[in-house]
C-alpha cells in the first residue's frame, strides 16, 4: 500500500531555530506539493514541483522558507529562522497525473509548534 | 482567487441519515475533487468529477456537478459514525492544467451514533 511519508510527525522548537521537514512521495508520482493548514487560513499551497523542478512557490514566504527536491524520493521544506506564526500542520502530497487532472495523495503531516 | 466554498460550514446528523454538502467555485475547471480529513490526519481523496460529467457515484457517495451554476454537491447516504470528518472540495485551474488544486475551507460533519 503506497503512501506518502513525512518526518518528523511532530516538532516543537524555539523561535529563531531552523526547521527541516521531509517528505517521501509515492514512487512513480511526478508531482509534489507542500501545504500548510491552520484554523484561520485553512489549507494553503506553499510550493509544488513537477519532475523535481519547482513550478510555483508563490504561496511561500521567500525570506524564510525554502523548498527543494534533491532527488525523486525526497522533498524538503525548510524554515529559517522560524517564528511563532509558522506554527501549523504542514502537509506534503504527491500527485498522480491523469488526462483530467491530478489526484493528490497526502502524507500524515508534520505538526509544528514554534515557541 | 479561484476557490471552492463549502456550505454548510458544519453539519450534525444522526447515524443513518443522509448528509449533503455543497461547493461553489468561481472560474472554469477541468475537474472538481472531494477530499475527506479525519481529525489529526492528512486529506484522503474521495472522488473526482470531470467538467463534462454531471453525476458520479462511489459506494455511498454521490457527487453532482453543475458547471452552469459553478457548483457541486457531495451526498453521503446512510451515514455512519465513521463518516465524521471534514470534507473539502478542490478545484483545478481549468485550461492551464497545472495540477494545482485550490481547496475550500471545508464542511465539518458530525455523525452521532
Amino acid at each position: 500500500d503506497a503512501r506518502v511519508t513525512q518526518t518528523p510527525r511532530h516538532k516543537v522548537t524555539e523561535m529563531g531555530q531552523e526547521v527541516t521537514m521531509r517528505c517521501q512521495p509515492i514512487l512513480g508520482h511526478n508531482t509534489v506539493f507542500w501545504y500548510r493548514q491552520t484554523m484561520m487560513q485553512g489549507l494553503e499551497l506553499l510550493a509544488y514541483f513537477r519532475n523535481r523542478a519547482p513550478l510555483d512557490d508563490s504561496g511561500m514566504p521567500k525570506d524564510r522558507f525554502s523548498a527543494e527536491m534533491p532527488d525523486a524520493t525526497l522533498a524538503t521544506l525548510k524554515i529559517q529562522p522560524s517564528e511563532p506564526r509558522d506554527s501549523a500542520v504542514y502537509f506534503c502530497a504527491s500527485g498522480d497525473s491523469g488526462a483530467w487532472g491530478e489526484t493528490q495523495y497526502f502524507g500524515p503531516g508534520t505538526r509544528l509548534l514554534v515557541l | 482567487s479561484q476557490q471552492g466554498e463549502e456550505d454548510p460550514q458544519a453539519l450534525s446528523i444522526q447515524e443513518g441519515e443522509n448528509a449533503t454538502m455543497n461547493c461553489s467555485y468561481k472560474t472554469s475547471i477541468n475537474n472538481l475533487q472531494w477530499y475527506r480529513q479525519n481529525s489529526g490526519r492528512g486529506l484522503v481523496h474521495l472522488i473526482l468529477i470531470r467538467s463534462n460529467e454531471r453525476e458520479k457515484h462511489s459506494g455511498r457517495l454521490r457527487v453532482t456537478l453543475d458547471t452552469s451554476k459553478k457548483s457541486s454537491s457531495l451526498l453521503i447516504t446512510a451515514s455512519r459514525a465513521a463518516d465524521t470528518a471534514s470534507y473539502f472540495c478542490a478545484t483545478d485551474y481549468g485550461s492551464s492544467n497545472t495540477g494545482k488544486l485550490i481547496f475550500g475551507q471545508g464542511t465539518t460533519l458530525q455523525v452521532k451514533p
